[in-house]
């Protein structure tokens, strides 16, 4: 089966530094996406990951280790809008024909950020 | 910038009417989804279509949801007849080839209401 992991709900202060983890098992690998989604709004994409390492992109952070079947999601200081969902998704095996390149979501994690 | 659009925003309807989602995409992109939003279940691949071909709709129940591209510049998605348990948030997505690590980007939804 497929199955993405990622904890329901994070709450970390304004100013601090967050790590929001998610772990995977999918048929086959072909990228790691993080998206942000603020209550009500369309999801808007963060960061990628497909080989192993630490992506940084401004306040925010992407890891990944493939071998783990592990990302996390990296948030530097901290500020009040950086509450929202964070949602980790899979691109899982390129195949030719049926199934290409969708994305697998986990839930989300709602992070709230206090003053 | 160039955006996904999707209408209506809000659609409430009763029980047993038929609802169609419009999405139109990116220009250029060649990769088109469907998903549903969930409290519970999170955001759910329902259809994906690529250069207009249906290639995955295995999320979407058969028996009352239809997925087509009638041309490059839209995508519908219809209800036909409409249940409670399909109230959710509809966002249509779209991609460049997924062999890219560009990503995919999502509408704004259409939040969706049976009575």
């Amino acid at each position: 089966g497929q199955n993405i992991d990622q904890p329901t709900e994070m709450t970390a202060t304004e100013g601090a530094i967050v790590q929001i983890n998610c772990t995977y098992q999918t048929s086959g690998f072909n990228g790691l996406f993080w998206y942000q989604q603020h209550a009500g709004e369309a999801p808007t994409f963060l960061s990628y990951n497909v080989l192993d390492g630490l992506e940084e992109k401004g306040r925010f952070s992407s890891f990944l280790s493939r071998s783990k079947g592990y990302s996390y999601l990296l948030l530097k200081e901290l500020q009040m809008k950086d509450s929202a969902s964070y949602l980790c998704a899979v691109r899982g095996r390129m195949n030719y024909g049926g199934s290409q390149g969708n994305l697998i979501f986990g839930k989300g994690t709602k992070l709230s950020v206090k003053p | 910038d160039a955006r996904v659009t999707q209408t209506p925003r809000h659609k409430v309807t009763e029980m047993g009417q038929e609802v169609t989602m419009r999405c139109q995409p990116i220009l250029g992109h060649n990769t088109v989804f469907w998903y549903r939003q969930t409290m519970m279940q999170g955001l759910e691949l329902l259809a994906y279509f690529r250069n207009r071909a249906p290639l995955d709709d295995s999320g979407m129940p058969k028996d009352r949801f239809s997925a087509e591209m009638p041309d490059a510049t839209l995508a519908t998605l219809k209800i036909q007849p409409s249940e409670p348990r399909d109230s959710a948030v509809y966002f249509c997505a779209s991609g460049p080839n997924p062999r890219s690590n560009q990503p995919q980007h999502f509408g704004d939804g259409t939040r969706l209401s049976i009575l």
